[in-house]
């Protein structure tokens, strides 16, 4: 079957480091997307890694390994504008988008 | 600039009644999406379409019709809804390529009493 395994919530301080993991399974695999969503808001895209490495885009990182099917979303220099759920999605073969329940991040000043 | 636009944003409605909830987007995009999510839950699929006249399900079986006469409209209707159906209902659109980001609507807040 297809799953998506992501921790259901984290907590961090305000300017620190956060890294939220992410395990898939899909049947075939077209990439690993992750997407930010406040609380009763539409989500919005993050990122998109098809191969193995490090994409990074500003205080956000998004890691991909694809022998492992594993995935990291990093966020530095933490905002409290950063609370919200994020959510990892892979994409199978048909191109069809697989999600996570998502990880609700919590920022303490 | 992403423009999906979702109406009702907030419905309350009694069971049986027929409803549809209306989407559009002005980004010219091929494929549009229905997707229903529950607090703290995944997102599940329930409707695509790949362009005009074309409509597919999704893994999600909710008792709904799609349609797509034009581009821009992608309408979900509930023909009696029950109170299983109380969820947020989420549109998104993406380009014609087979990979790209989805761009998604406020979502429309269903309760069914």
């Amino acid at each position: 079957g297809q799953n998506i395994d992501q921790p259901t919530e984290m907590t961090a301080t305000e300017g620190a480091i956060v890294q939220i993991n992410c395990t898939y399974q899909t049947s075939g695999f077209n990439g690993l997307f992750w997407y930010q969503q406040h609380a009763g808001e539409a989500p919005t895209f993050l990122s998109y890694n098809v191969l193995d490495g490090l994409e990074e885009k500003g205080r956000f990182s998004s890691f991909l390994s694809r022998s492992k099917g594993y995935s990291y979303l990093l966020l530095k220099e933490l905002q409290m504008k950063d609370s919200a759920s994020y959510l990892c999605a892979g994409m199978d073969s048909n191109y069809q988008l697989i999600w996570g329940a998502g990880t609700k991040l919590i920022i303490k000043p | 600039e992403a423009d999906i636009y979702q109406t009702p944003r907030y419905l309350v409605i009694g069971t049986g009644k027929k409803i549809t909830l209306e989407c559009s987007q002005t980004m010219g995009h091929d494929k549009m999406y229905w997707y229903q999510q529950d607090p703290g839950m995944e997102l599940h699929l329930i409707h695509y379409s790949y362009g005009v006249n074309s409509t597919e399900k999704g893994d999600l079986s909710s008792e709904s019709t799609v349609s797509r006469i034009r581009t821009e409209h992608f309408p979900l209707t509930l023909e009696s809804a029950r109170p299983s159906h109380t969820s947020q209902y989420l549109c998104a659109s993406s380009e014609g390529a087979e990979v790209g980001e989805q761009y998604f609507g406020p979502g429309t807040r269903l309760t069914v009493t």
